[in-house]
């Protein structure tokens, strides 16, 4: 069985400065990760996947994460936060081979202060 | 890119009756949709597979009985909630799964925000 552990509900940043949100998964086997973001009252929206290759994956909005095979991770970072980006985050997982359903972590609400 | 609607964005019922919910891929053709569950400041958790032609999957701890889904066409599946009660109220979610696109394979819908009176 796979899991997904977003280890912080709220993270809390400043307008223009750098943010993480951390995500560790389990799975068996290799990975397929995602990172959605999810507006009040809206369905999910796509932000970016790691597949294979470069550990550090470019999505959209400026979003990019790192993904770190040893440690198990796949966080999600910004260089420069805006407020427009306050909303609810959710890393994902699904294996390579088997099923296509994913898994997700119980989210993190990023609120980005003026 | 592909789209994926939900009809309706939300309903009201009294409990003891059925809402059908719809989920369509506007422009792909889908031969796995998802449905998921979100309670309120809580994760998605999946409820079922819906595979075109074919029976659903469900998860364990979902009554098949209760939430009936039929994927009909490859750009259609229906969720209907049958005897609706409170504690059936919730966001659901689904999502249609596809190989077209190279960067992201599974679109979500907006979701249906059910209250059961």
């Amino acid at each position: 069985a796979q899991s997904v552990a977003q280890p912080e509900d709220q993270v809390n940043v400043a307008e223009g400065n750098p943010l993480t949100v951390k995500c560790t998964y389990s799975v068996s086997g290799n990975p397929y990760l995602f990172w959605y973001v999810q507006y009040p009252n809206r369905g999910l929206q796509f932000l970016l996947k790691y597949i294979t290759g470069d550990n550090l994956v470019k999505g959209s909005y400026g979003f990019e994460a790192e993904f770190n095979k040893s440690q198990t991770s796949f966080h999600l970072k910004k260089p420069s936060a805006l407020v427009s980006d306050s909303a609810l985050y959710f890393c994902a997982v699904r294996p390579v081979t088997g099923r296509r359903a994913l898994t997700f972590g119980s989210g993190t609400r990023l609120q980005v202060q003026p | 890119g592909a789209v994926v609607s939900q009809h309706p964005s939300w309903v009201i019922c009294k409990s003891g009756t059925s809402v059908k919910i719809e989920c369509r891929s506007l422009d792909f053709q889908a031969t796995t949709m998802f449905w998921y569950r979100q309670f309120p400041k809580q994760s998605l958790m999946l409820m079922a597979t819906s595979n075109e032609g074919s029976k659903a999957t469900y998860e364990q701890g979902v009554e098949k009985d209760k939430f009936l889904i039929n994927h009909a066409s490859l750009t259609l599946s229906t969720l209907t909630v049958t005897s609706a009660h409170p504690e059936d109220s919730s966001f659901y979610i689904c999502s249609a799964h596809t190989s077209v696109s190279s960067y992201n394979e599974q679109f979500f819908g907006p979701g249906t925000r059910l209250t059961v009176l």
